[in-house]
Formats: C-alpha cells, sequence, structure tokens
C-alpha cells in the first residue's frame, strides 16, 4: 500500500506570495491533518479534515486554509506569505477521525525569501 | 499551550546501551503516541499507550504512562546507530488535536 505522499517537495517563495501544498493520504485514510514544524515552536497542529469537513484548526491565523477532496486527497494553502512561515509542512493521514495511529508523509519544506 | 515537553532535549549514548527519555503533558488523554522523526524527515509512529494501560511493550521499545503524574517515558534497549532520530510524544486532548512535545535528539554512536 503507498504511504502519504506530499507534492512538492521543496518550495521556496518570496515574502506576499501565496502557496498551496498538497497532499495523497494512504489509500482508505478519509482523515487528513497538516502540522507546521519549526526549529523554535516544534510541531504545530494547524487543522484537520475528514469527509471533506475541517474537524479540528489550530491557533493559527487565518492566512493558512485547506480543503479536502472526496477522493480524500487535502490542499493546504497559505497566503500572504511571511518569513516566518518558513517549515517543514507535514501532512499525517489516519483512518478516521480522532485520536488514531497517524501515518506521516515526508513534508514540503517551505522556504520563504 | 497544551504542548508537552520530552526530557532531555538531547542524548547521546553508546550503542548496546539503553536509552530514556520522557514525556510531560498538561491536560487529560485518551491516549498518548510516540513517534521517531529522522532528520528532516516525517515521523513514524512508534508506539500509542491507552490511559487506563500502564506500559507498553514493542520491540525493543517499553513505553509506561502515569496518567497521575502527567507524564510517560520510552525506553529503547540495546540501541543501535539506526536508532539515531528525534522521538516525539503526541497527545490528543479533549478536542480531538494532536498535540506534540518538543522532541528529544538521541544520538547513538557506533
Amino acid at each position: 500500500k503507498a504511504g502519504v505522499t506530499q507534492t512538492p517537495r521543496y518550495l521556496i517563495k518570496t515574502r506576499g506570495q501565496q502557496v498551496t501544498l498538497s497532499c495523497s493520504p494512504i489509500s482508505g485514510h478519509r482523515s487528513v491533518s497538516w502540522y507546521q514544524q519549526t526549529p523554535g515552536q516544534g510541531l504545530q497542529f494547524l487543522f484537520e479534515y475528514f469527509s471533506e469537513t475541517q474537524r479540528n484548526k489550530g491557533n493559527f491565523p487565518g492566512r493558512f486554509s485547506g480543503r479536502q477532496f472526496s477522493n480524500s486527497r487535502s490542499e493546504m494553502n497559505v497566503s500572504t506569505l511571511e518569513l516566518g512561515d518558513s517549515a517543514l509542512y507535514l501532512c499525517a493521514s489516519s483512518l478516521t477521525s480522532g485520536a488514531n495511529e497517524q501515518f506521516f508523509g515526508p513534508g514540503t519544506r517551505l522556504t520563504v525569501l | 499551550s497544551q504542548q508537552g515537553e520530552e526530557d532531555p532535549q538531547a542524548l547521546s549514548i553508546q550503542e548496546g546501551e539503553n536509552a530514556t527519555m520522557n514525556c510531560s503533558y498538561k491536560t487529560s488523554i485518551n491516549n498518548l503516541q510516540w513517534y521517531r522523526q529522522n532528520s528532516g524527515r516525517g515521523l513514524v509512529h512508534l508506539i500509542l499507550i491507552r490511559s487506563n494501560e500502564r506500559e507498553k511493550h514493542s520491540g525493543r521499545l517499553r513505553v509506561t504512562l502515569d496518567t497521575s503524574k502527567k507524564s510517560s517515558s520510552l525506553l529503547i534497549t540495546a540501541s543501535r546507530a539506526a536508532d539515531t532520530a528525534s522521538y516525539f510524544c503526541a497527545t490528543e486532548g479533549t478536542g480531538n488535536q494532536f498535540y506534540f512535545g518538543t522532541g528529544t535528539s538521541l544520538t547513538v554512536i557506533p
């Protein structure tokens, strides 16, 4: 069974631009969560999607948004990029929403210049 | 913040030795999970322990949970160079959100 895939793996943007990251969960998994990882703040929960609905949202500004499609694939969008948005963005999938084992993708390394 | 904390932040041991890392969290939980992350990569799930369990084993891993102290420990026995990674605990609070700890960076010297 293929694992979680994230595209692109690396991305360089400039301040003010917007970016869209993509995540394809493991086949059959319906929950997708997004995390931001930085050296200073560690791993922080962004949001979780289940059955195309946002179930939970972390403490991030409205510039961070996401969506999930009927095939469970998810996208995350960050608008008006700031230098502090430079991070490793990790996507995790699980069978259902809630306290289940999460399977992580390799991440997208975003650098904002 | 509901984020947990791992202790120590960094640990360096010789191959063959045991490695113990601790996690403290702040809120009540349904379960606690441990993950491993190799440098700059995604996280790999190691083990899940439920709030009504006190100890769990998986291969060379042993996890304990003390809900009264809101703490957990991960023991890796007979460590190998391939165990070099960062280890995180993750808790799921009442909001069904996952909170990851700050991580312990483990280096196993061959």
